[in-house]
């Protein structure tokens, strides 16, 4: 199975803040990696796929980068809206889908 | 438009069996695959398995195989999700997804979630 690692677990964060968070795959995934925010008690949203392409209806403070094996999601001009859990996942190998263990964006 | 409607909440005893279900409208049901996962209380995301609705095959992770079963009602544009031999490790969220027409993809459309319970 291919492991995905996200850091940092816990990032704190103000409103108008620019943040980064990285996910590392154990091996190469090509450009196969979404990203995905996640407030409590909601369904999973979809923000970034194929590792930089925007979801519609997600504001283009969210972008992503990366390929093989390093990727990373950065949210620019933090929104209130924008503290969740985010994690990552890949889609080069569909036996299993994986996904990193999430980060969780809190106001700082 | 789009959509994924699950059945409702589960409340199981040890041992037992849970047959979920994942209805699509919005769209033509045998194109896309359709995915399960499931969400423990407060732990990340697990990717259980994947069903063509075509009827042309189905794959579970490996931490899943001998005891879920995964089926499609093309007549209804319905899924189904059947979780055998429970324990309490189980309890979680279930979701069904949907991504493009490609086998590997980023999932698009989600389910609301059906929350299984398993308690003696």
């Amino acid at each position: 199975d291919i492991q995905m690692t996200q850091s940092p677990t816990t990032l704190s964060a103000s409103v108008g803040d620019r943040v980064t968070i990285t996910c590392r795959a154990s091996q190469s995934i090509s450009t196969s990696l979404a990203w995905y925010q996640q407030k409590p008690g909601k369904v999973p949203k979809l923000v970034i796929y194929k590792a930089s392409s925007l979801e519609s209806g997600v504001p283009s403070r969210f972008s992503g980068s990366g390929s093989g094996t390093e990727f990373t999601l950065t949210i620019s001009d933090l929104q209130p809206d924008d503290f969740a859990t985010y994690y990552c996942q890949q889609y080069n190998n569909y036996s299993p889908f994986t996904f990193g263990q999430g980060t969780k964006l809190e106001i700082k | 438009q789009v959509q994924l409607v699950q059945s409702g909440a589960e409340v199981k005893k040890p041992g037992a069996s849970v047959k979920l279900s994942c209805k699509a409208s919005g769209y033509m049901f045998t194109t896309y695959y359709i995915h399960w996962l499931r969400q423990a209380p407060g732990q990340g995301l697990e990717w259980v398995g994947i069903i063509n609705p075509n009827g042309d095959g189905t794959s579970y992770t490996q931490s899943f195989q001998g005891r879920v079963s995964m089926s499609t009602d093309t007549s209804t544009g319905t899924v189904y999700m059947e979780l055998s031999s429970l324990t309490s490790e189980d309890t979680a969220v279930y979701y069904c997804a949907r991504g493009t027409v490609m086998l590997r993809t980023a999932f698009h459309i989600w389910g609301q979630g059906t929350l299984v319970t398993v308690s003696s």
